[in-house]
């Protein structure tokens, strides 16, 4: 019963560096989702795929940031150039269909930009 | 603009004193309220979904509840192990998160 893995758990980059983040949904799942979380904020919806199509990436960066969901393997989230202010929790959720609205969250992965 | 509002931020109970969290909302169209859990360096954990003002939820200690401005988690006689930040969650057109509550319950 493997629930929505993510890793790398921890990523330490310099300013700069490109990050790839990757998320494995839950089995039978198809929706994706990430959110980034800062110290003291809540949860910010980023961006929403399907496999293969991006559905909604209205919070997303415009600059940098992009997320794809391929049909095979996982979905990756990737910041190029970092900053300081990219640091933070980057959590990916998965729902089971565009009607199952109830996500399920992974573990995150600490982003820390030196 | 859609939003969320949580309060109060931080809580803190004695074991068996019963309170409620309280979660307002602004959103077009709202297709579903979620309450989460959060354990601290973990993500969030699911446990309720709402769909209509009326509509109510039990899991163990926990109640939530939903009008058309707001939702309620009531928590009857809480534990130290419920401790933790409980997040609130709308979906309209997109979903937005609270900033949560911040629970601890004092053995």
């Amino acid at each position: 019963n493997a629930g929505v893995m993510q890793n790398p758990r921890h990523l330490v980059r310099r300013r700069g560096q490109e990050a790839r983040l990757r998320c494995s949904p839950m089995k039978g799942h198809s929706h994706v989702y990430w959110y980034r979380q800062l110290p003291e904020e809540g949860l910010k919806f980023m961006v929403y795929l399907q496999k293969e199509n991006i559905i909604d990436e209205s919070g997303m960066p415009k600059e940098r940031f992009s997320a794809e969901f391929p049909k095979e393997g996982p979905s990756i989230l990737r910041i190029q150039q970092v900053v300081r202010g990219d640091s933070a929790a980057y959590f990916c959720a998965s729902s089971g269909g565009a009607l199952a609205y109830e996500q399920y969250f992974g573990p995150g992965t600490r982003l820390t930009v030196t | 603009e859609d939003q969320v509002t949580q309060s109060p931020e931080a809580l803190r109970l004695q074991e068996g004193e019963s309170s409620s969290l309280n979660c307002s909302y602004t959103v077009s169209g709202l297709r579903g309220l979620f309450w989460y859990r959060q354990d601290p360096g973990k993500g969030p954990e699911f446990l309720f979904t709402l769909y209509s003002a009326g509509e109510e939820k039990e899991k163990e200690r926990l109640k939530a509840t939903l009008t058309k401005k707001e939702s309620f988690l009531h928590i009857t006689a809480p534990k130290p192990e419920d401790s933790a930040t409980y997040l609130c969650a709308v979906l309209g057109n997109q979903f937005y998160f609270g900033t949560g509550t911040s629970l601890t319950v004092i053995p």
